[in-house]
C-alpha cells in the first residue's frame, strides 16, 4: 500500500504563478519530510525538508507547510519560473530506521512562459 | 568533487540474461540504497545497506540481488527472475548519523530488456 499519497499528478502554471503540491501520509511516527526535484533523465535532488516540530519552512521561493494533526504537508513554489519545470516528489521517513523513505508518486510541473 | 556515480547511463539486455548495475560513492556515507522508478509510481526501494557486508530487502526485492563488499560500492544485479526489469534505476546514499535522513542520488541507469 502507498503510505504517502501525492497530488496532483501533473500541474501547469504560468510564469510568476504559484505551484502547490500536496502530500498526505499515514504513519504518525514519520519524523522527516523531504521534497525532491527531478529533471528528465537525472536523479532526484533534495530541494527542501521539514521535521514535524515546525509548521512551515521557507527556502527562497520554496516553502513547505506542515499540518501534523491532518497528516498532510505541501510544497509551494512562489513566482514559478520555466526552470522549475520538473517532477517533484514528496517523501516521509523514520530517521531512526536508517532513512527508509516512502515516496509519493510524483507531480510533473510545467511552467509556461 | 564528491558524489555518486552510476554506470552505465543506458543498458540494453536480452530477456533471460542477468545484468549488474554499478553504484559508487565517495561521500563516505554508511548507508546505500537502490530504487526503481517507473512512470507514475514514484520511487520504490529494492535493497538497502547500512554497513559493509550487510544489506536488507526493500519493498520490491524479488528478482534482484546486491552485495556490499566495500563502503564505496553497492552493485545491483537484475536477475532473469525479475519479471519486468525495464525501468530507471537509482542509487542513493546517506549518513543517518550525521545528516539525519538526507539521501543523495546518483544520475541513474536506464535498463531496457527486450
Amino acid at each position: 500500500q502507498q503510505q504517502v499519497k501525492q497530488s496532483p499528478q501533473s500541474l501547469i502554471v504560468q510564469k510568476g504563478g504559484i505551484s502547490i503540491i500536496n502530500c498526505a501520509y499515514e504513519n504518525t511516527a514519520f519524523d522527516y519530510f523531504p521534497w525532491y526535484q527531478q529533471f528528465p533523465g537525472k536523479g532526484p535532488a533534495l530541494l527542501i525538508a521539514i521535521r514535524p516540530d515546525v509548521s512551515e519552512k521557507k527556502e527562497g521561493r520554496f516553502t513547505i507547510s506542515f499540518n501534523k494533526s491532518a497528516k498532510q504537508f505541501s510544497l509551494h513554489i512562489m513566482d514559478s519560473q520555466p526552470g522549475d519545470s520538473a517532477t517533484y516528489f514528496c517523501a516521509a521517513a523514520l530517521t531512526d530506521s536508517w532513512g527508509k523513505f516512502q515516496f509519493g508518486a510524483g507531480t510533473q510541473v510545467v511552467v509556461t512562459p | 568533487d564528491g558524489g555518486i556515480t552510476q554506470s552505465p547511463k543506458y543498458l540494453f539486455r536480452k530477456e533471460g540474461q542477468n545484468v549488474t548495475l554499478s553504484c559508487e560513492q565517495n561521500l563516505n556515507h554508511d548507508a546505500m540504497y537502490w530504487y526503481r522508478q517507473d512512470p507514475g509510481q514514484g520511487l520504490r526501494l529494492i535493497y538497502y545497506s547500512q554497513i559493509v557486508n550487510d544489506f536488507q530487502k526493500g519493498d520490491i526485492a524479488e528478482g534482484y540481488s546486491v552485495s556490499r563488499e566495500k563502503k564505496e560500492s553497492f552493485p545491483l544485479t537484475v536477475t532473469s527472475a525479475q519479471k519486468n526489469p525495464t525501468a530507471f534505476y537509482l542509487c542513493a546514499s546517506s549518513n543517518p548519523g550525521q545528516g539525519r535522513g538526507e539521501q543523495y542520488f546518483g544520475p541513474g541507469t536506464r535498463l531496457t530488456v527486450t
